[in-house]
Formats: C-alpha cells, sequence, structure tokens
C-alpha cells in the first residue's frame, strides 16, 4: 500500500481564497483524522472520522473550517475564507479499529 | 534530514512498574520535541513538548521525558503505570525555527499487564 497521501504538498494562497485540502486513508482503515500542526502548538486534532461519519469536530477552530469523507477513500479539509493565521502543516492520518495511527506526509499551507 | 527512531514497537509492563519508552532523533538543527499518546479508537493527544529551558519535562498523567542534546534521545518515563495507560506512543520531532513540518517516529505500543 501507498500509505496515506495527501495533496497538495504546498498551497500558497491569498487571504480570503478558499482552500481545499484532500486525504486519501490506506484501503480498509476505518478511522480517518485530520491535525494542524504548528511550532509551538504542536499537533492540534481538528477532526476524526470513523466509518465515514464525523465522530468528534470539537477541534475544528472556528465556522470556517469544514471537513467531509463522502466515501471510505477519499476526504477534505476546506478553508473559506482562509486567513493568515491558518498557516500550518495539515495532516491527515488513518487507522484500523483499534490499531495505530499512519500518516500522510502533510500539506504545508501558506496564506498570505 | 531528521528522522525519529523508535526503538520498541512494543513494551509490556506490569501494572504499577515503572516503565521507559525510548526514542533518538537526528537532525543538523535544534529541535523541538514532542511525544504524543493515541488511545484506542481515539486521535492523538499531546503529551509533553520540549521547547526550550529545563531538560526535564513534566506532561499530563504522570508522564515525564528528559532531552537529553549529547545522546540526541528523548525518552519518555513513569514511574507506575497503569491499566488506562495502555495506549500507542509517538515521538516526534520539528526543526527548531524552520520549519512547521514535524516528523514522527514509527510508534510504540504499551502493553500494561495486570
Amino acid at each position: 500500500d501507498a500509505g496515506v497521501i495527501q495533496s497538495p504538498r504546498h498551497e500558497v494562497t491569498e487571504m480570503g481564497q478558499e482552500v481545499t485540502l484532500r486525504c486519501k486513508p490506506i484501503s480498509g482503515h476505518d478511522y480517518l483524522f485530520w491535525y494542524r500542526q504548528t511550532m509551538m502548538r504542536g499537533l492540534e486534532l481538528l477532526i476524526y472520522f470513523n466509518n465515514n461519519v464525523p465522530i468528534d469536530d470539537s477541534g475544528m477552530p472556528e465556522d470556517r473550517f469544514s471537513a467531509k469523507m463522502p466515501n471510505a477513500s477519499f476526504s477534505t479539509l476546506k478553508i473559506q475564507p482562509s486567513e493568515p493565521r491558518d498557516s500550518a502543516v495539515y495532516f491527515c492520518a488513518s487507522s484500523i479499529s483499534g490499531g495505530k495511527a499512519f500518516f500522510g506526509q502533510g500539506t504545508r499551507l501558506t496564506v498570505v | 534530514a531528521q528522522s525519529v527512531t523508535q526503538l520498541d514497537s512494543q513494551v509490556p509492563v506490569f501494572e504499577e512498574a515503572p516503565v521507559e519508552l525510548r526514542c533518538n532523533y537526528s537532525s543538523s538543527v535544534s529541535v523541538y520535541l514532542f511525544w504524543y499518546v493515541q488511545y484506542p479508537n481515539q486521535g492523538l493527544q499531546l503529551l509533553l513538548k520540549y521547547l526550550s529551558g529545563s531538560t526535564l519535562v513534566k506532561g499530563i498523567n504522570g508522564f515525564e521525558a528528559e532531552f537529553n542534546k549529547s545522546q540526541t534521545s528523548f525518552h519518555l518515563r513513569k514511574p507506575s503505570v497503569h491499566i488506562s495507560d495502555t495506549a500507542e506512543y509517538f515521538c516526534a520531532v520539528s526543526d527548531r525555527g524552520r520549519d512547521d513540518k514535524i516528523i514522527f517516529g514509527k510508534g510504540t505500543r504499551l502493553h500494561i499487564l495486570p
């Protein structure tokens, strides 16, 4: 398996624009997690899904952030409108029930 | 390039015994270091982090870790474990001042034996 695949690897956008981050989990994994990472705060869990259903979105910072998982092999994290303080690395991870998480390479987002 | 090595994929420990989970990193620059815990079917939680200052860092749930620059290590310890500590533990590193990207180790599964 190719592992968790995230795209794009880098995204630079202007303030106010919509940004969509994509994730393909490992086939057969039933949990999917979205994280945001900054140097000082470390990794923060934004939202996670089980069998495509959002379980806990309490980490989503505000209404500008939304996440979907239309099927078992694809998820998106959308920011609309984007702001400079959203600049961070966003990680997607997947796991099988009871197992450890496997992380994607991350998407570096820069909002200018 | 950065890398993180967690030497043990699984560590079995009897309840109330002490535990040490080992983590070594490689980096050509100064680093920030993190330990995360993942309980079954949950997302990762931050246990503790080293940014600067005292090399002994205390975290949640009675865990602590010591940054050793000469040995490039950041081992996680707890003096007395409980059944509830059963989880996967991830060590992570990011380059100080250069990059927000965090590199994770492969994780260590802590099994608490009754």
